[in-house]
């Protein structure tokens, strides 16, 4: 059964860092999306991305973070200057088409830690 | 008010019984419902999808939603062992960003 992948499982890095965490959505999805879930919190939505341009952003996605699609099979999402408070799972997810009936299938999630 | 409010639990339930998890949401303009299943330290996987008041089976699961109360359930028969995960509602207007819930821990106990 197709399903998203993402890479690296776990990433760790120093504060103001830069980081890119990658995913490969299921080959035929055209709508892409990334949610981040604090240890003991909800998951939450970060942006929607379709046609190589962002269709939604939550206020959590600020000017430190950035997506793109650079080929035909990877998404990625990139902080700029990573800051304690981004340490979390980060999970992308993908959706066939903008059919009323379809819905997101999701990653197993990048979990990055900050220090 | 939370747009989408579900107790945390943990909900502990000896195997073979019928558990109900539900969620309550305040902003009529979702359409759309879901529940996933979430192991610990894991994605979101997708269990059942509804976009209609009423009820929809799938083996074991159930999921119910009453538009007019603004009110979700998931329920599962029979619950095993391995049904043990985090359950959450996630909740859609149509502009496909997802609401979840905080999510709900149930523990099957053998």
């Amino acid at each position: 059964e197709p399903e998203v992948t993402q890479t690296p499982s776990h990433q760790v890095t120093q504060m103001g860092q830069e980081v890119i965490l990658r995913c490969v959505p299921i080959s035929n999805h055209l709508y892409f999306y990334w949610y981040r879930q604090i240890l003991g919190q909800k998951v939450e939505f970060l942006v929607s991305f379709y046609n190589n341009e962002i269709s939604e952003k939550s206020e959590i996605f600020d000017d430190q973070f950035s997506v793109e699609r650079p080929d035909g099979s990877n998404f990625t999402l990139k902080i700029r200057s990573t800051k304690l408070e981004d340490s979390a799972m980060y999970f992308c997810a993908s959706r066939a088409s903008g059919g009323g009936t379809d819905t997101q299938y999701f990653g197993p999630g990048t979990r990055l830690t900050v220090l | 008010q939370k747009e989408v409010e579900q107790d945390p639990g943990p909900l502990s339930v000896p195997e073979g019984a019928i558990v109900s998890l539900n969620c309550t949401y305040s902003n009529s303009a979702f359409q759309y419902f879901m529940w996933y299943r979430q192991y610990s330290r894991k994605g979101p996987e997708l269990l059942m999808y509804t976009y209609s008041s009423g009820n929809k089976e799938d083996g074991r699961f159930t999921a119910q939603v009453d538009k007019s109360s603004k009110y979700i359930s998931l329920f599962i028969r029979d619950s095993q062992p391995s049904d043990s995960a985090t359950y959450l509602c996630a909740l859609d207007t149509g502009r496909r960003a997802l609401t979840f819930g905080s999510g709900t821990r149930l523990q099957v106990q053998p």
